[in-house]
């Protein structure tokens, strides 16, 4: 079974620029989501997504984006980069499950991608 | 204060000692995940935990809700084990779960 997969795995940008990166999560897996780790701020959540719709967002600005296709892969874009923008961003898929009367119970155990390493010069 | 405490932040052992990391936090969860993380970035699952113990091989993770607690362990360690440790506690707000993390645990296991 083929893990999770994140392209490009290294890139440089310069300041103002856009970024896209991808992840692809393990096959029937619904559930992905978004983590920034910086040697400053160390891990940090960016988004979750669930069967197309984002679920959560953490505490970064709105150039930070992103969108989960039907197949479940995910992209994640970052516009008018800026040097604190350098670092390893991570994505993790899970199994995910529906909501129901209780809620979302969460996507449980996590897969996670070898990262994408930006570097914005 | 962080959400998610660990400690130590790093710990040097020789091969063959029994280490522990401890994990603390302040929130509600719904579950608090141990992960590994070695030199290139890759991470590791290790454990999901949301209550009382788990293992695997050399590994023994615990959690204790009411203390808002958890340890990791690891018994006979090797030095293959040296790696970044990582405690993840996942908490719900009204927007959705979310997972807060840990500073790490830098452990060193010298052959």
């Amino acid at each position: 079974k083929a893990g999770v997969t994140q392209t490009p795995r290294y890139l440089i940008k310069t300041r103002g620029q856009q970024v896209t990166l991808s992840c692809s999560p393990i096959s029937g897996h619904r559930s992905v989501s978004w983590y920034q780790q910086t040697p400053g701020q160390g891990l940090q959540f960016l988004f979750e997504y669930f069967s197309e719709t984002q679920r959560n967002k953490g505490n970064f600005p709105g150039r930070f984006s992103g969108r989960q296709f039907s197949n479940s892969r995910s992209e994640m874009n970052v516009s008018t980069l800026e040097l604190g923008d350098s670092a390893l961003y991570l994505c993790a898929s899970s199994l995910g499950t529906s909501p129901g009367l209780a809620g979302f119970s969460g996507p449980g155990e996590l897969f996670f991608g070898e990262g994408s390493r930006l570097t914005v010069l | 204060k962080n959400e998610v405490e660990q400690s130590p932040q790093n710990l040097t052992a020789q091969e063959g000692e029994f280490i522990t990391i401890n994990c603390s936090y302040s929130v509600g969860i719904s579950a608090l995940h141990w992960l590994q993380q070695h030199p290139g970035g890759g991470i590791v699952s290790l454990f999901m935990l949301s209550s009382g113990k788990k293992k695997h091989g050399r590994l023994i993770a615990t959690i204790n809700i009411q203390e808002k607690h958890s340890s990791l362990h690891i018994t006979a360690s090797h030095p293959r084990d040296s790696a970044v440790y990582i405690c993840a506690v996942r908490s719900w707000e009204t927007s959705g779960s979310r997972l807060t993390f840990g500073e790490g645990t830098q452990l060193t296991v010298n052959p």
